[in-house]
């Protein structure tokens, strides 16, 4: 079983729809990452979490430690939104040099006009 | 504009070739980072660095090496390219334990 699990694999949505994106991980950790990859293959970060939420313009991320879970959300979405959405997972761990990211497969969503 | 720049972009080798990654930051970012990823997995470590002068192997190191001479710059190399390391590969760096990262546009690799 990976650590950290996306679900679902692929979304499709309408234009203007509410999305969901959500991340479980099983592991302890000491942040979460959301990330976006476009078409094309550039990878941006979105959102660094340890506890609560944040927001971003139409996204919002939030994060609940005790279950080991978070979610992406994106209101009014658009079709510019269409990418995979990544989450990573941050541990600490003494002999690995303090850190290691482990990146769960990816959320390819498509926003159809 | 401030970033991660990688370069080539896209290579294609035949096995045997060996080639060098560059890894360009400019942010004065103390660790630096080359991951490959391939279809339905996540991104995995290959090495890492959390200085100039330091290299460190990450999960899946084998076949690669590194180097960290300036800080600003990390190159991944392959002496001797196989099928198997075809994938896309970024870099990506950090201030340090727990921030936020910045990648680079990636390299695809192809070799044949």
């Amino acid at each position: 079983k990976n650590e950290v699990e996306q679900s679902p694999q692929n979304l499709t949505a309408q234009e203007g729809e509410f999305i969901t994106i959500n991340c479980s991980y099983s592991v302890g950790i000491s942040a979460l990452h959301w990330l976006q990859q476009h078409p094309g293959g550039g990878i941006v970060s979105l959102f660094m979490l340890s506890s609560g939420k944040k927001k971003h313009g139409r996204l919002i991320a939030t994060i609940n430690i005790q279950e080991k879970h978070s979610s992406l959300h994106i209101t009014a979405s658009h079709p510019r939104d269409s990418a995979v959405y990544i989450c990573a997972v941050l541990q600490l761990i003494s002999n690995f040099g303090n850190e290691k990211l482990t990146f769960g497969t990816g959320t390819r969503l498509t926003i159809i006009p | 504009n401030a970033g991660v720049t990688q370069t080539p972009k896209f290579r294609v080798l035949k096995t045997g070739q060996s080639m060098t990654l560059l890894c360009a930051q400019d942010m004065n970012h103390e660790y630096m980072y080359w991951y490959r990823q391939d279809p339905g997995m996540g991104l995995r470590l290959i090495h890492y660095s959390v200085g100039e002068g330091t290299t460190a192997k990450g999960e899946v190191p084998d076949g690669y090496n590194v180097s960290r001479l300036k800080k600003q710059n990390f190159l991944l190399g392959l002496e001797s390219a196989a099928p198997s390391q075809t994938s896309v590969y970024f870099c990506a760096s950090s201030y340090g334990t727990g921030d936020g990262y910045t990648f680079g546009s990636g390299t695809r690799l192809t070799v044949v």
